[in-house]
């Protein structure tokens, strides 16, 4: 998906390993999300961000931690993982409140 | 609980004729529906969406319906291609309410295989 770029596309992480998700758009939108996706769930929204410095939990932030210090990039950070965390992570981004999100192509991360 | 939901995890249609997926919502405040199509190893693209203004809307071989007094949605698809198989995601949001944050809750997904 054009404009939204995530990276890594894959991670295996340990219990207890840390790291970061990175979501960089070009699309200069206002408004980024952080969901994850798990089989037969949907995608559950984690955090979301408003603008520039701004953060907000969503449905299931617990474990989880973001920043959004520019405004193209929108970081997911995981402190301590855990088995629980292994899952399909998506971010996306909008422009106005009235238009459709725009998808990122994904991140697979399992924790063994 | 689950606001969004969409009850056949899969369904199967033949080339040229007409796929329906359905969803339900339980959340009389959301006013914002969209469609997702999902390829395996892709992101979540967006196909069509409809206001709650509107019972209907219609993009090429693309409709969503909208019955709110059933709290009820379906996207149809005519004629059914090959290409169309992929997982479809409903969501819904309370755009009225919620603000600038906007929201989206999504269904469990329906995985659409078209047979040639």
């Amino acid at each position: 998906n054009a404009g939204v770029t995530q990276t890594p596309k894959f991670r295996v992480l340990k219990t207890g390993q840390s790291m970061t998700l990175l979501c960089a758009q070009d699309m200069n939108h206002e408004y980024m999300y952080w969901y994850r996706q798990d089989p037969g769930m949907g995608l559950r929204l984690i955090h979301y961000s408003v603008g520039e410095g701004t953060t907000a939990k969503g449905e299931v932030p617990d474990g989880y931690n973001v920043s959004r210090l520019k405004k193209q990039n929108f970081l997911l950070g995981l402190e301590s993982a855990a088995p629980s965390q292994t899952s399909v992570y998506f971010c996306a981004t909008r422009r106005q409140s009235n238009q459709p999100q725009h998808f990122g192509d994904g991140t697979r991360l399992s924790i063994l | 609980d689950q606001q969004v939901k969409q009850n056949s995890p899969s369904l199967s249609v033949q080339e040229g004729r007409i796929s329906i997926l359905n969803c339900d919502y339980t959340n009389s405040m959301f006013d914002y529906f969209l469609w997702y199509k999902k390829y395996p190893a892709e992101g979540p693209t967006f196909l069509i969406s409809i206001s709650s203004i509107k019972d209907k809307n219609e993009d090429g071989r693309f409709t969503v319906f909208l019955n709110k007094s059933a709290k009820h949605l379906s996207l149809h698809i005519v004629p059914s291609q090959p290409g169309d198989s992929a997982v479809y995601f409903c969501a819904a949001s309370a755009l009225g309410y919620g603000g600038a944050t906007n929201k989206l809750i999504f269904g469990t997904g329906t995985l659409l295989a078209v047979q040639p």
